[in-house]
């Protein structure tokens, strides 16, 4: 069964430090996408990131980057240099492209809190 | 601007009333797609649609419906059949299915509290 896990579902830094949010998946598919979205206070689930499972080098888009270990399935986000505006839910998603498939599976999300 | 709106931004609906959530794209996407989601959990689809007049159930359809009479409009009905509607409701849109990355796109979404 396809499947996402987020196993940290609180994490605090400090202003200006790099975090990590780990993401593991489970698929017997060879085709997939690994996707990342924060969402706000104010309920808007705002994409991030995007990794192909064919993706010879890790995705990157400003000061997040996505940490792609294809043998471990895990695609962790690190944002690098972090702000206050970071603090939001961040989930990890995945969708398989085998056969008729249409739909992302979703994590549970970590809650991130970014101190001043 | 381009973008996905929901309306309203919060409802509220009394037991045994029908509700239609809104959803309009003007990013001339082909599919789009209704989520759930509720504290704790994450999204659940609940409809999705990958062409005009068409669309397909989710993984939680029951006491829901659609329709999918303009490229721009998605409409989620909440039915009086729904037995915990009481939720965040998410739209989105995606260029294409099962192409590439499709990535989706969000609205800013309903919350829909049953009173």
């Amino acid at each position: 069964a396809q499947k996402i896990t987020q196993t940290q579902p609180g994490m605090f830094v400090q202003e200006k430090e790099a975090v990590t949010l780990d993401c593991t998946y489970d698929t017997s598919d060879q085709s997939y996408g690994l996707f990342w979205y924060k969402q706000p206070s104010s309920g808007e689930m705002i994409f991030l990131i995007y990794q192909g499972s064919y993706d010879e080098q890790n995705a990157t888009e400003g000061r997040y980057s996505l940490n792609f270990q294809k043998a471990r399935k895990s695609a962790n986000l690190v944002i690098s240099a972090s702000q206050l505006g970071d603090s939001a839910m961040y989930f990890c998603a995945m969708r398989a492209y085998a056969g008729n498939n249409r739909k992302l599976i979703w994590g549970l999300g970590t809650s991130l809190a970014v101190n001043p | 601007d381009g973008g996905i709106t929901q309306s309203p931004k919060y409802l509220f609906r009394k037991e045994g009333q029908n509700v239609t959530l809104s959803c309009e794209q003007n990013l001339n996407h082909d599919a789009m797609y209704w989520y759930r989601q509720d504290p704790g959990q994450g999204l659940r689809l609940i409809y999705y649609s990958q062409i005009v007049n068409d669309f397909q159930k989710g993984d939680i359809a029951e006491g829901y419906s659609v329709s999918r009479e303009k490229k721009e409009s998605f409409p989620l009905t909440v039915t009086s059949a729904q037995k915990n509607p009481t939720a965040f409701y998410l739209c989105a849109s995606s260029i294409e299915p099962g192409l590439g990355a499709d990535t989706q796109y969000f609205g800013p979404g309903t919350r829909l509290t049953v009173l």
